[in-house]
This record gives structure tokens, sequence and C-alpha cells, in this order.
């Protein structure tokens, strides 16, 4: 069975601080991975993707992949209260065109 | 780019009819789009895989004669829920992908509450 595991939270945050959201998957055959943001109510938005091991930068958000420990990170920088929502990891699996969701974290940023 | 749509957004119907959900990929072609179910405070939950032009791929547990799934075209996919019962009542979304890519882009989702 292939999983994704995130800490559900809520994780709260002061805002301007740094967030950090850390997923671990089970498949190592994996090859894509995307962070996803969703607000109650509302559908996910794609934040992220990274495909290599290493760091990916877009704005305020920084993706960290080490595939030899099978974890995928979100950083967000000078957190603001509009980041509050739920962060979802999703992995690909090795053979399909699926992806596989975690349960994702809450995130809280404090004004 | 990569926007998905869906209409309606919202549907409230009575039990025991059926309910038609559209999903478009209005700016890329989509060989492949899926459809999930959400339930309040819960996660994703994947329903059916579709690739256009062949029948769709159900999760195991997701009764197919129940939710037909159509993806006529590069564009379109549609989901009927038959005989829509109060336990039908979610979230549904959709995701697509571009030909090539493995990225998944969400169409806003379909609210149905049947009474």
């Amino acid at each position: 069975q292939k999983e994704v595991e995130q800490n559900s939270g809520p994780l709260s945050v002061p805002e301007g601080a740094i967030a950090s959201l850390n997923c671990t998957y089970s498949d190592r055959g994996s090859q894509s991975f995307f962070w996803y943001r969703q607000y109650s109510g509302k559908s996910p938005e794609l934040i992220m993707f990274i495909y290599s091991n290493g760091d990916k930068e877009d704005g305020r958000f920084t993706a960290q992949l080490n595939k030899a420990s099978q974890y995928v990170s979100l950083l967000i920088r000078d957190s603001q209260p509009s980041d509050s929502a739920t962060y979802l990891c999703a992995v690909t699996g090795s053979g399909d065109d699926k992806i596989i969701f975690g349960k994702g974290t809450r995130l809280h940023i404090l004004p | 780019g990569a926007v998905v749509s869906q209409h309606p957004s919202w549907v409230i119907c009575k039990s025991g009819t059926s309910v038609k959900i559209e999903c478009r990929s209005l700016d890329f072609q989509a060989t492949t789009m899926f459809w999930y179910r959400q339930f309040p405070k819960q996660s994703l939950m994947l329903m059916a895989t579709s690739n256009e032009g062949s029948k769709a791929t159900y999760e195991q547990g997701v009764e197919k004669d129940k939710f037909l799934i159509n993806h006529a075209s590069l564009t379109l996919s549609t989901l009927t829920v038959t005989s829509a019962h109060p336990e039908d009542s979610s979230f549904y979304i959709c995701s697509a992908s571009q030909i090539g890519t493995d990225t998944q882009y969400f169409g806003p989702g379909t609210r149905l509450t049947v009474l």
C-alpha cells in the first residue's frame, strides 16, 4: 500500500516567521512530488512541484526533496495570515498516472 | 494557463434523481482526468481515473454503475451520479493532467446536496 504521511497539525506559526511542512512517502519509485494548498470549502491549488533532489524556490515557497530519505518538505518564508490553509503533499506512484495525497497539514498563521 | 472549470458549482437535488457534473480543461488538452470526492474535514478520495476515449478506471469500493464517467474529448469529462441519495452528498472535484505531464490541476469543485 503506497502511503504519503503528513502531520495533521494544526501547525501554528507567528506572522513573518518560517513555516515548515513535512511529508514522507513509502514508494521508492515515486518520481514527482507536489504541494497543494486547500482553503476550507475550496478545491486544492497547486503551489509547487519538484522532481529532483535538492531545493526548488518560487517566491516565498521552497520545496525540498530527499529521495534517499523519502521525504519532501515545504518552507514558507515571511508567513502571512493568508497562508493559513491545509497543505497537501502529493506523490506520483511508480508505474501509473495517479497521485497519492497525504491527509494534509493544517497551517495557522498567527497575526 | 492550466485552468480547469466545473459546472455546476453547487447543486441540490431530490433523492432518486441523477446529477451530471462537467469538468473542462479550458486552455490545454487533457488525456487524463481524475474525479475525487471529499467529505467535510476529510481528505481527498480518488474515485476514478478517466482517459479520453476509453473506459474509466474506478478505485476499489466505488460503484461504476452509480458514478458514470464519460471522457468524450480531450477537454471534457463528465461524472453522472445516478439515483442519488443523501449519503452521496459531498464535494466532488475533478482534476486534469496536460498531455505528457503528471501534474494535476484541479477544478473549483461541485458541492452536491441530496435531500
